[in-house]
């Protein structure tokens, strides 16, 4: 089992233009969430997802958007990427929710955004 | 809303000596998750504690949960080189609803020196 996969694993971009980063899990499991981490403030959540066509904001959801369409795959959107939007980006999933089973992270897209 | 603050940001110790990384939440916490992020790395699951006043081992590590369920610690004995990276602890955020939303404290570096 791959676990859980993110792709691309490096981006640089312009500020204004747009890319999609893709989350793809194959443990089956219905929550999916999208964090990004700076250097001394942890890991902030983005969006997360209970499962195949729901999603919600996390703590930072400004300037992102997400979809579930399959289960296995969360797409996190920059539609106009700015300086500070520079970060890597980690996707997780768990089995059931985040209260009761641990999150299993992807290696990270780190984004650089000019 | 849940804040959660762990001290200290950066320690440096000999290799053998101890180590220790405390978690505080500003509200009381279902349960809290432990992780270790190896330098370049993704965040890897430790454990869950759930009970108050749980303590649980694992080999060097000890991991306790606080009578009050508002803070806890890792701490490790003869700390080697394997050991280093970020360690952070992570709780629901919020307790009422059992959510699917983790709150992750701001992490604890861990260097060795050799």
């Amino acid at each position: 089992n791959a676990g859980v996969t993110q792709t691309p694993k490096f981006r640089v971009l312009k500020t204004g233009q747009s890319m999609t980063l893709l989350c793809a899990q194959d443990m089956n499991h219905e929550y999916m969430y999208w964090y990004r981490q700076d250097p001394g403030m942890g890991l902030r959540l983005i969006h997360y997802s209970v499962g195949e066509g729901t999603t919600a904001k996390g703590e930072v959801p400004d300037g992102y958007n997400v979809s579930r369409l399959k289960k296995q795959n969360f797409l996190l959107g920059l539609e106009s990427a700015a300086p500070s939007q520079t970060s890597v980006y980690f996707c997780a999933s768990s089995l059931r929710t985040a209260n009761t089973g641990e999150l299993f992270f992807g290696e990270g897209s780190r984004l650089t955004v000019l | 809303g849940q804040q959660v603050m762990q001290i200290p940001q950066y320690q440096h110790v000999q290799e053998g000596e101890d180590f220790t990384t405390y978690c505080n939440s500003s509200t009381t916490l279902s349960n809290i998750q432990w992780y270790k992020q190896r330098p370049g790395g993704h965040p890897v699951f430790l454990i869950q504690l759930v009970k108050s006043g749980e303590v649980k081992k694992q080999k060097r590590l000890t991991f306790q949960f606080g009578e009050a369920k508002k803070n806890s610690s890792l701490h490790i004995t003869a700390t080697q080189t394997t050991d280093v990276g970020t360690y952070f602890c992570a709780g629901p955020q919020d307790p009422i609803f059992g959510n699917e939303k983790l709150t992750f404290g701001t992490g604890t570096r861990l260097t060795i020196i050799p």
